[in-house]
């Protein structure tokens, strides 16, 4: 069956330095993938997404890298700020399936 | 502030009992998902409408449904609450369905005691 999930399940980022977050997934099929962060006790966040006919996706502090040959997707953030404290979950989703697949997640701890 | 609300924030009740969990969606989106989240758990998939219809569904267990009304406030019912229903809810939102992005509510935490 489909699944995503995260390399490492947790990771520690010096404060300014740059972080990069993992994901795997399984389905050849997914063609839309999403980053959410998650701050504790609130819901998921919309970072950026990307589409299959992408290899990479740049927004304000983070990008995002599409790699289909190995099904692998990464988020880049860059110069880390203690506010980027959260949980991180990718998704994916692809034509015909309505609903996302979400990672377990990755927690990022900014170090001061 | 995504624009979706959730209401309520916290909610504490006892085994065997059924509670009502409400969301609107963001102004213009059809499509609202419900998702539950356990203590260090992803994010689980139950179910989704859209503009009135069920679209799809997930991992949602036979005493709970759901259903989205006319003004497309949706809202998910939880019956013969067990311990392990303890969990946060969210509620998320869409223009469409297919690769669209989805925006979460603040979540609903419920505690079964």
């Amino acid at each position: 069956g489909e699944s995503v999930g995260l390399h490492l399940p947790t990771l520690s980022v010096q404060e300014g330095d740059n972080s990069i977050i993992n994901c795997a997934y399984s389905n050849s099929a997914s063609d839309y993938f999403i980053w959410y962060k998650q701050e504790s006790g609130k819901g998921p966040q919309f970072i950026i997404d990307i589409r299959s006919n992408m290899d990479k996706r740049q927004g304000q502090r983070v990008t995002v890298l599409l790699n289909k040959t190995v099904k692998h997707l990464s988020l880049q953030i860059a110069a880390t700020q203690p506010g980027d404290s959260a949980v991180y979950f990718c998704a994916e989703n692809n034509f015909g399936n309505e609903k996302l697949t979400f990672g377990t997640g990755t927690r990022l701890t900014i170090i001061p | 502030d995504s624009g979706v609300t959730q209401t309520p924030k916290h909610l504490i009740t006892a085994t065997g009992q059924r509670v009502t969990l409400r969301c609107s969606p963001r102004s213009g989106d059809l499509s609202v998902y419900w998702y539950q989240q356990s203590l260090d758990q992803g994010l689980q998939f139950l179910i989704q409408y859209y503009n009135g219809e069920e679209r799809a569904k997930g991992n949602i267990l036979e005493r709970f449904s759901a259903q989205q009304f006319p003004d497309l406030h949706s809202e998910l019912n939880l019956s013969s609450l067990e311990l392990g229903d303890s969990a946060l809810y969210f509620c998320a939102s869409s223009v469409e369905v297919y690769r669209e992005t989805q925006y979460f509510g603040p979540g609903t935490r419920l505690l079964v005691l």
